[in-house]
């Protein structure tokens, strides 16, 4: 089955700096990437999605980039604030169902 | 906040013991995906149902059952716990459009299983 691989585990930046976050994933039929940011004690939000038919999504200060051939993709976050602070999970999922693969979180701090 | 709803949102229970948990989906949607979040991990996908029926099962045992009802809510059911079923328990909808792909799945805020 499918298998995502998520880094780094922790990430501490100053608050206006860039955080970048990188998940590989095992099954080349995988087609659909979400991000999710989960705050402590709350649900998984999505923050962002991308298809593979489309190598780069931006909104607002969020941009996940994909690179099928390499099977790797990344969360980008510019001009971090304190509020970007959780644990961000990638996942992966192929054909029409999104069954997602999650990948293990990368806890986030932004330092004011 | 999405319009999925669980409950109960806390529950203790003993080893061997059964637990059913609930999930209401957002408005619209016909599909409800459940996922186990142990501490510090990812979730990890238990199931999902499409219009009552099973519709894809991850690495989980036979003890792990559920439905889906006409109105789209969901149970999930967990027999003769174990230990390592203490975990938070999340449900997510989405809609899948006929012949489509399913759209963005929006997650409940989850029930919190304690299994002593």
């Amino acid at each position: 089955g499918e298998n995502v691989e998520q880094h780094p585990s922790t990430l501490s930046v100053q608050e206006g700096d860039s955080a970048v976050i990188k998940c590989t994933y095992s099954d080349s039929a995988s087609n659909y990437f979400p991000w999710y940011k989960q705050e402590l004690g709350k649900r998984p939000q999505l923050i962002i999605d991308i298809r593979s038919n489309v190598g780069e999504k931006k909104d607002q200060r969020i941009a996940v980039t994909l690179n099928k051939t390499a099977k790797h993709f990344s969360l980008h976050i510019t001009e971090t604030q304190p509020e970007d602070s959780a644990v961000y999970f990638c996942a992966a999922a192929k054909g029409s169902a999104r069954q997602l693969t999650f990948g293990s979180g990368t806890q986030l701090t932004v330092l004011p | 906040e999405t319009g999925v709803t669980q409950s109960p949102t806390h529950l203790i229970k003993t080893r061997g013991q059964q637990v059913t948990l609930r999930c209401s989906s957002q408005s619209g949607h016909n599909t409800v995906s459940w996922y186990q979040q142990a501490l510090g991990q990812g979730p990890q996908f238990i199931f999902q149902y499409y219009r009552e029926e099973e519709n894809g099962r991850g690495n989980f045992p036979p003890r792990f059952s559920g439905l889906q009802f006409p109105n789209y809510s969901s149970e999930l059911n967990v027999n003769a716990l174990e230990l390592d079923d203490s975990a938070l328990y999340l449900c997510a909808s989405s809609l899948a459009p006929s012949g489509g792909a399913r759209e963005t799945q929006y997650f409940g805020p989850g029930t919190r299983l304690l299994v002593l």
